[in-house]
Order: structure tokens, then C-alpha cells, then sequence
């Protein structure tokens, strides 16, 4: 049973275009909330994150939204460059007994960027 | 992100082989991971280390072995493996009490 899901497998944007892509989950315990982007033969790379306390968070580019009643978030990237081409995974932790998050991270399935010139 | 190491980053080894993987932090980190990437699946996490201490096992088979000697260093080691233990298996660091990972760039285990 998977709590965390990317259900698109692939997106393909135009360079200088909005990117967007999904993640849905079920667990209502999940409280934080991260993306990863990850190159061909290298590990994820971190690129930002968003506490339910929040409904957006915003880095350069990169924009985090959070629906907690519909148990959805998305990242939007604008405006995409080809750099941006790689797989993206969203995952979430739970928080632990003392209130904080942390540790258990699930992953989804990732979805695969292609950004053209 | 350089600040987590492992190696070797290839490995292929025989189902009656032992080995090990070796993984380090240079961020300051109190936490460790160990997680599991087969192909066209989710990231897995398989075990978690807080202040040395091993404080998850998500039912990893005992062929894979953790050790965390320190909070800078992780190591899995390896033995009468599958062939479908092969995968890229991830080494990642974080604050404990802080859900942002830090990834190595992995190691890629074939076995055959």
C-alpha cells in the first residue's frame, strides 16, 4: 500500500514554462513534507520542504504548495530550464512521539522532468 | 550536495561473497540511513541510526547486516545475497528531530 504517490510518471515542458508536478498522500500522520531531485548516478538532492503548519513555501524557483484537506502537494518550477531535467520524488515523515519530525521518511515513485530547449 | 560519501560506488559480487558498504558524513549529522532503490520502485528506507543507536528496521532480511561504529560513519555489510537484493542502495544523513535527508550519490550492487 503505497502512502505517498506520484501518479504522473513523466511531464515534458517547454523551456521557460511552468513545471508542475504532483504528489498525493494518505497518511494523516505525514506532517513534513519534501522534494528531491535526483540525476542519473548521483543520490537525491535535496530542494526544499514544507511543515503542515504552512499551505506554501518558496525557494528561488521553486515553489512548494500544500492542500492538507485534500492531502496533495505540489511543486511548481518557473521558469524551467533545461538544467531542471532529472527525476523528482516528494516524501513525507511522520511526527515522532515528542512532536517533531523526523526520522521515516516515505518516498514516491518519482516523476521523470524533461525540460526542452 | 558533497557532504555525504560512500563507497565503493560499483559493486558486483557472487551470492556466496561478503562485503561491505561503506558510507560517511561530513555535515555534523547525529542521524543515519540506510535505504534501498530497485528499479521502477520507491525509495525504501531499511534502517535508521539516531546517536549510534539503531532505531528502525523496516523487516530488512538479516543477509544485510548495519553497523553505525560513530555518527559520522555507516556501514551495511553484505552476505549470501540474492539476486534480487541488486539495487542502488542509499547512505543519507540528517539532524535527528529534522526531516531534511542529505543523500550520498550511492552504490550500485549487482549480484549474481
Amino acid at each position: 500500500d503505497q502512502q505517498v504517490k506520484q501518479n504522473s510518471p513523466s511531464l515534458s515542458v517547454q523551456e521557460g514554462r511552468i513545471s508542475i508536478l504532483n504528489c498525493d498522500y494518505t497518511n494523516s500522520m505525514f506532517d513534513y513534507f519534501l522534494w528531491y531531485k535526483k540525476y542519473p548516478a548521483e543520490g537525491p538532492t535535496f530542494l526544499i520542504s514544507i511543515s503542515s503548519i504552512k499551505d506554501k513555501n518558496e525557494d528561488g524557483r521553486f515553489t512548494v504548495f500544500l492542500n492538507k484537506s485534500a492531502k496533495h502537494l505540489s511543486l511548481h518550477i518557473v521558469p524551467s530550464q533545461p538544467g531542471d531535467s532529472a527525476v523528482y520524488f516528494c516524501a513525507a515523515s511522520p511526527k515522532n512521539a515528542g512532536g517533531t519530525s523526523y526520522g521515516k521518511l516515505t518516498f514516491g515513485q518519482g516523476t521523470i522532468l524533461t525540460v526542452h530547449p | 550536495e558533497t557532504g555525504v560519501t560512500q563507497t565503493p560506488r560499483h559493486l558486483v559480487m557472487g551470492m556466496t561473497n561478503k562485503k561491505s558498504l561503506k558510507c560517511e558524513q561530513h555535515l555534523g549529522h547525529n542521524a543515519m540511513y540506510w535505504y534501498k532503490q530497485s528499479a521502477k520502485k520507491p525509495l525504501e528506507l531499511m534502517f535508521v541510526y539516531n546517536f549510534k543507536e539503531q532505531t528502525e528496521n523496516n523487516s530488512v532480511p538479516s543477509r544485510f547486516s548495519p553497523e553505525c561504529p560513530n555518527s559520522s560513519h555507516l556501514f551495511l555489510h553484505l552476505h549470501t545475497l540474492q539476486p534480487e537484493d541488486s539495487a542502488l542502495y542509499l547512505c543519507a544523513s540528517s539532524q535527528a528531530n529534522r526531516g531534511t535527508q542529505y543523500f550520498g550519490p550511492g552504490t550500485r550492487l549487482t549480484v549474481l
